[in-house]
């Protein structure tokens, strides 16, 4: 089974928006760590967000968060006030306490539209 | 600025001969990823090191190959590059445990001729 399901593969969203990107995750692991990382048409991986599985509070960093639902095993990110500069490509990955390896989702193309 | 550095950011090789990547970091972390990545698909974890210990994922094919000569330093060697292997080589660092995120090198872009 994957570990990480990303959905969608392209997006749409109208600059100063909302947007929402989904991600489902599975794994036996009680501690586990999720992470949302934004790759640029550059190439370059930069890391946005993380919420630890143990975590109470859904983890928020500027203009992003994550909507995070233990039961469902979904780490939804959302970026709110979308702008140009976020076109890019997102990638949701998870850690688990076993082992150093991330396993990433297949990524979501957002593309912000003027 | 503490950072991971890889080089060359491009490499061009001919079929058949052998080149090394590079990467190198100046954070001190234990664990240190390659990964190559094709065209808008994810990143695919080739091998990765927890300190001297190598781990080498099942379906990274044996044309590929690593070495971790000291914390700081690692090198991603084909030993015969095929077409199929032309993509972006990412490097990146992380210290051990389940809330430390992965910081990445910008990349060494690979074209095979």
């Amino acid at each position: 089974a994957q570990k990480i399901t990303q959905t969608q593969p392209g997006m749409f969203v109208q600059e100063k928006e909302a947007v929402t990107l989904d991600c489902t995750y599975d794994t036996s692991d009680p501690s586990y760590g999720l992470f949302w990382y934004k790759q640029p048409s550059s190439g370059e991986m930069i890391f946005l967000i993380y919420q630890g599985s143990y975590d109470q509070q859904n983890a928020t960093e500027g203009r992003y968060s994550l909507n995070f639902q233990k039961a469902r095993k979904s780490a939804n990110l959302v970026i709110s006030a979308s702008q140009l500069g976020d076109s890019a490509m997102y990638f949701c990955a998870m850690r688990e306490s076993r082992g150093n390896q991330f396993y990433f989702g297949t990524g979501t193309s957002l593309t912000v539209i003027p | 600025d503490a950072m991971v550095i890889q080089n060359p950011r491009y490499q061009v090789t001919q079929f058949g001969k052998p080149v090394t990547l590079s990467c190198s970091q100046t954070l001190n972390h234990n664990v240190m990823y390659w990964y190559q990545q094709k065209s808008s698909q994810a990143p695919k974890l080739l091998f990765h090191y927890y300190d001297k210990d190598f781990n080498n994922e099942a379906d990274t094919p044996d044309n590929f190959q690593s070495r971790r000569p000291n914390t700081s330093f690692c090198f991603l060697d084909i030993r015969s590059p095929g077409l199929g292997d032309a993509a972006m080589y990412l490097c990146a660092t992380s210290p051990s445990g389940v809330n430390n995120e992965q910081f990445f090198g910008p990349g060494t872009r690979l074209t095979v001729l």
